[in-house]
This record gives C-alpha cells, sequence and structure tokens, in this order.
C-alpha cells in the first residue's frame, strides 16, 4: 500500500471544525483513502473513504484534490470525545475483497474545551 | 448494531504458556483479520483469514502463532509458548468484502484482549 504521512499531533477547539491532513503522493489508480480513528486503547472505527470524489457522511467529510495526492478529513463540529488517533490508510482494492489495512502513526487530535 | 466481541478482555499469562484469544466476527462477514498494538506503538497487521485458510501474513505472524476458525463461528488466534514481547493489545477485525458502491469494504475491529506476559 502506498505510504501515508499525516501531522504527529494537531489541537482543535471544541465546536470547531477539525481538519486533518494527509499527503498520499504515490497513490496508485486502484487505492482508496480510508480514515479510522481509535478513541484511547479501543478497537480502531471507520470513519469514512473515498476514492476521488468528495464524501461526506454522518461522522465527517473527506475531501481529495484532483491530483489524489492529499486528502483532508473534516469534523465539522469537533467535541470531546472526539479526541483520538486518526489514521488516514491508503488501500487497494481489488476483487479479492480480503485487502488488509496498514496503520501509521496517525495524527492525535485533541480536543479542547 | 452488529459488533466484532472478543474474549478475554485481558488476559494475565506466564511467559512459556500457550493462549488462546477468541473473537466472534460478525455473523454474515467472510474474511477476518489479527491486528495487535504494543503499548504506545502502531496497530500492526498480523494475518488475515478467508475460506478457512491464511490469505496473507506479517513477519510477525511465526511459528508460534496460528488461527482457526473451529465452528463456523469463532475465529481464534493462539500463541503457543508466549514471550514478554507477546504483550499487546491484539484486535479482530472482520468485513464482508471489498469496497463497491454498496459496500464501505470497512474492517469492523473488536474492542481488543490485552495479553500480559510476565
Amino acid at each position: 500500500d502506498a505510504k501515508t504521512t499525516q501531522p504527529p499531533s494537531m489541537d482543535c477547539a471544541e465546536g470547531r471544525a477539525a481538519n486533518l491532513p494527509c499527503n498520499h503522493s504515490t497513490i496508485s489508480g486502484n487505492e482508496y483513502v480510508y480514515w479510522y480513528r481509535q478513541i484511547h486503547s479501543q478497537g480502531p472505527q471507520y470513519i469514512i473513504h473515498g476514492l476521488k470524489n468528495n464524501e461526506t457522511n454522518e461522522m465527517a467529510s473527506l475531501i481529495i484534490t484532483e491530483d489524489r495526492k492529499s486528502s483532508t478529513l473534516i469534523l465539522p463540529h469537533a467535541t470531546l470525545r472526539d479526541t483520538a488517533v486518526y489514521y488516514c490508510i491508503v488501500r487497494v482494492s481489488s476483487n479479492f475483497g480480503n485487502e488488509k489495512l496498514t496503520f501509521g502513526t496517525g495524527t492525535r487530535l485533541t480536543i479542547i474545551p | 448494531e452488529p459488533e466484532v466481541t472478543q474474549t478475554p478482555s485481558h488476559q494475565v499469562t506466564q511467559m512459556g504458556q500457550e493462549v488462546i484469544l477468541r473473537c466472534v466476527p460478525i455473523s454474515n462477514h467472510l474474511y477476518f483479520y489479527w491486528y495487535r498494538q504494543i503499548l504506545g506503538q502502531k496497530v500492526e497487521f498480523l494475518v488475515s483469514f478467508y475460506n478457512n485458510e491464511i490469505s496473507e501474513k506479517s513477519e510477525i505472524f511465526d511459528d508460534q502463532f496460528s488461527v482457526e476458525r473451529p465452528d463456523g463461528s469463532n475465529f481464534t488466534l493462539k500463541i503457543r509458548s508466549t514471550k514478554l514481547e507477546d504483550s499487546a493489545m491484539y484486535f479482530c477485525a472482520s468485513t464482508d468484502g471489498h469496497v463497491n458502491l454498496k459496500n464501505t469494504g470497512e474492517l469492523f475491529f473488536g474492542e481488543g484482549s490485552r495479553l500480559t506476559v510476565l
């Protein structure tokens, strides 16, 4: 899988939008961008994924640049419960369906009251 | 909402002992995984499993490790002779398949089993 680069840590004020950047300059055409988070030592939790279009769900928005070399995860109104480590992962999608996720070190997001 | 369940939540064992960690994946899922996370470090892939056989394994997954789906519902990770460095949180995950217009392809993770080797 292509490597990703994320800032090691970020702070965000409660109620504000949290914008988490990710660089994936070597991404291939059949690779998706996935975002997961890990709250404390719990199991990682899926947030959102995308291929080339911007995506939005009930948790977050994902903005992917046109060249697909970087993306931004947006938490529109951050709460204290959003404090976690956020992982940007590039993952191949094939017909086999069992492609693993390769976690990096992620961004530790701290929401400040 | 369906979830992946893992037992035990915490196990303490002596070095050299065998340990079995158990997972019940989401019922209609076909692909299963084990990951581990040593305290303060990254989540590391161990093994993936499909159609009753290992699909892929990492360098960590040596001869001391084995996986099994004994009864169509449980998915187990066995460590034959534990070492101090096996102390970690072990996460099981499952998915129903690859991403497409209908599926996110997301992996669903359990809450983990913390293994402490003394």
